[in-house]
């Protein structure tokens, strides 16, 4: 079956870049999708499309696409930006829906 | 404004079934699919499947099939989802959510969820 892959874990500094990477055969042709997860906290939508910022989300996050990779970027990274972030995308090979395997960012 | 809010925390024993519900609000519930996702404690996100509240239309991940039927009561505007057979590997978190847009468009992202639902299998 298709996988997004992740790295397991990020970490940075107050105020600096994270960048964090998912990878995917099919990421060329299909849209990916960003989610940020609080702990106890259902996910929420950050980025869509690959680069598109739904209404509410900070100007520090931000989405890119490069052939089998999309990058999810957090500029000048908060405290309250720690949490997982799961990438997401379509598996046409049966409709159904993948996510990744979640990035743990750690603000340091 | 829009939500999905889900029914409370629950508890059950291997081999029985558990039966969770989505009441969707401040939106025409039949325009949108309502899709299911869980979350194993300390794990990621999995779907689940979805089912279209239109015509009742359903699919299901393959990990699922056979053991999870999603039904809806458009008349209360809420839809059900149900596992059978629990095993303690089924304990999580289930989620509903709603698409993004209100067209059938595979991978679509899920701008709406619910609060989730606490399932735990333990005998």
């Amino acid at each position: 079956s298709y996988e997004l892959t992740q790295p397991p874990s990020v970490s940075v500094s107050p105020g600096q870049t994270a960048k964090i990477t998912c990878s995917g055969d099919a990421l060329p042709k299909q849209y990916a999708y960003w989610y940020q997860q609080r702990p106890g906290r259902a996910p929420v939508l950050v980025i869509y499309q690959d680069s598109q910022r739904p209404s509410g989300i900070p100007e520090r996050f931000s989405g890119s696409s490069s052939g089998t990779k999309v990058t999810l970027t957090i500029s000048g990274v908060q405290a309250e930006d720690e949490a997982d972030y799961y990438c997401q995308s379509a598996d046409t090979s049966d409709s159904s829906w993948v996510f990744g395997g979640g990035t743990k960012l750690t603000v340091l | 404004q829009v939500q999905l809010v889900q029914s409370g925390a629950e508890v059950k024993k291997p081999g029985a079934s558990v039966k969770v519900s989505c009441k969707a609000s401040e939106y025409t519930f039949t325009d949108y699919f309502i899709h299911w996702v869980r979350q194993a404690p300390g794990q990621g996100l999995e779907w689940m499947g979805w089912i279209n509240p239109n015509t009742g239309g359903t699919k299901y991940a393959q990990d699922f099939q056979g053991r999870v039927t999603m039904t809806r009561d458009t008349s209360i505007t809420t839809a059900y989802m149900e596992v059978s057979s629990l095993t303690p590997d089924d304990t999580a978190v289930y989620y509903c959510a709603r698409p993004q847009r209100d067209e059938a468009v595979t991978g679509d992202a899920f701008d709406i969820w619910g609060q989730g639902t606490v399932v735990t299998v333990s005998s």
